[in-house]
C-alpha cells in the first residue's frame, strides 16, 4: 500500500527565513497531494494542494513542488512569520477514492 | 470549503464507558470520514462513514469498537465503545466531494481522555 514519509520532524528558522518541508510517497498512482497545517487544539487546515499534472503551485508566502519521476513533493514558505509555527501535514491520495494516507508531521517554529 | 462542526470538543471518560461523537456539516458532502490523531502522532483513518449502509473500516479498526452512522448528508456520528486509557486521543471528522474535489476539510476535533 501507499506510504508517505515526510521530513524534518521538526524545524526551527528565523523570522523572515525561509522553510522547506519534504515528503515523499511510494504508490506512483497516487495524484494528489495536499498539504494542511494543524495548530494546537484546532483541526488540520488545508492551506495548499497540487495534483499530478502540475509541478509547482503557488499562493503568497506558501508553494509546492512536485517531482513525479523521483516521487516526493515540498512545501516551501517565504518569509516566515511567527503565525507560521504549527505543525504541518503532507499527503498522498490516489485515483478517486478521497482516501488520504498521511505523512508523520514536521512541527515548524518560527523564532520572533 | 464547509463549516464542521463536532460535539464534544473535549471529554474525560471512565474505562469501560463509551462516548458517541457527533460531526455536522453545513452542507450536503458526498463523503465523511473518521480519523484518529494520538497525542503527537500523524492521523490515521478509521472509517469512511457512508450514507444509508454500513461504513467502511480501515485495517486495525472494527465496528464493534467504532461504530458509525451516517444517517444523510450532512451529518455522522462516531461511538468509542467500552474505552480503555489507549483510547484517549483526538477524534476529527472530515468531509470531501463538495463540488465533486477531492479535497478533504476537517473539524476542529474531539479530545478524549479516557481514565
Amino acid at each position: 500500500g501507499e506510504n508517505v514519509e515526510q521530513h524534518p520532524s521538526t524545524l526551527s528558522v528565523q523570522e523572515g527565513d525561509s522553510a522547506v518541508i519534504k515528503c515523499t510517497y511510494s504508490d506512483s498512482a497516487s495524484n494528489y497531494f495536499p498539504w494542511y497545517k494543524q495548530e494546537l487544539g484546532k483541526g488540520p487546515q488545508l492551506i495548499i494542494d497540487i495534483r499530478s499534472n502540475v509541478g509547482e503551485k503557488k499562493d503568497q508566502r506558501i508553494a509546492v513542488t512536485l517531482n513525479k519521476t523521483a516521487k516526493h513533493f515540498s512545501l516551501h514558505i517565504t518569509e516566515t512569520q511567527p503565525e507560521d509555527s504549527a505543525v504541518y501535514f503532507c499527503a498522498a491520495s490516489w485515483g478517486g477514492t478521497y482516501k488520504y494516507i498521511f505523512g508523520t508531521g514536521t512541527r515548524l517554529k518560527v523564532l520572533a | 470549503s464547509a463549516v464542521i462542526s463536532q460535539k464534544p470538543s473535549r471529554d474525560i471518560c471512565q474505562r469501560g464507558t463509551s462516548l458517541t461523537i457527533q460531526c455536522q456539516v453545513d452542507s450536503q458532502v458526498t463523503m465523511m470520514f473518521w480519523y484518529r490523531q494520538q497525542p503527537g502522532q500523524s492521523l490515521t483513518l478509521i472509517a469512511t462513514a457512508n450514507q444509508g449502509s454500513e461504513a467502511t473500516y480501515e485495517s486495525g479498526f472494527v465496528i464493534d469498537k467504532f461504530p458509525i452512522s451516517r444517517p444523510n448528508l450532512t451529518f455522522s456520528t462516531l461511538t468509542v465503545s467500552n474505552m480503555s486509557p489507549e483510547d484517549s486521543s483526538i477524534y476529527l471528522c472530515s468531509v470531501a466531494g463538495l463540488a465533486g474535489y477531492n479535497e478533504q476539510f476537517f473539524g476542529p476535533g474531539t479530545r478524549l481522555t479516557v481514565l
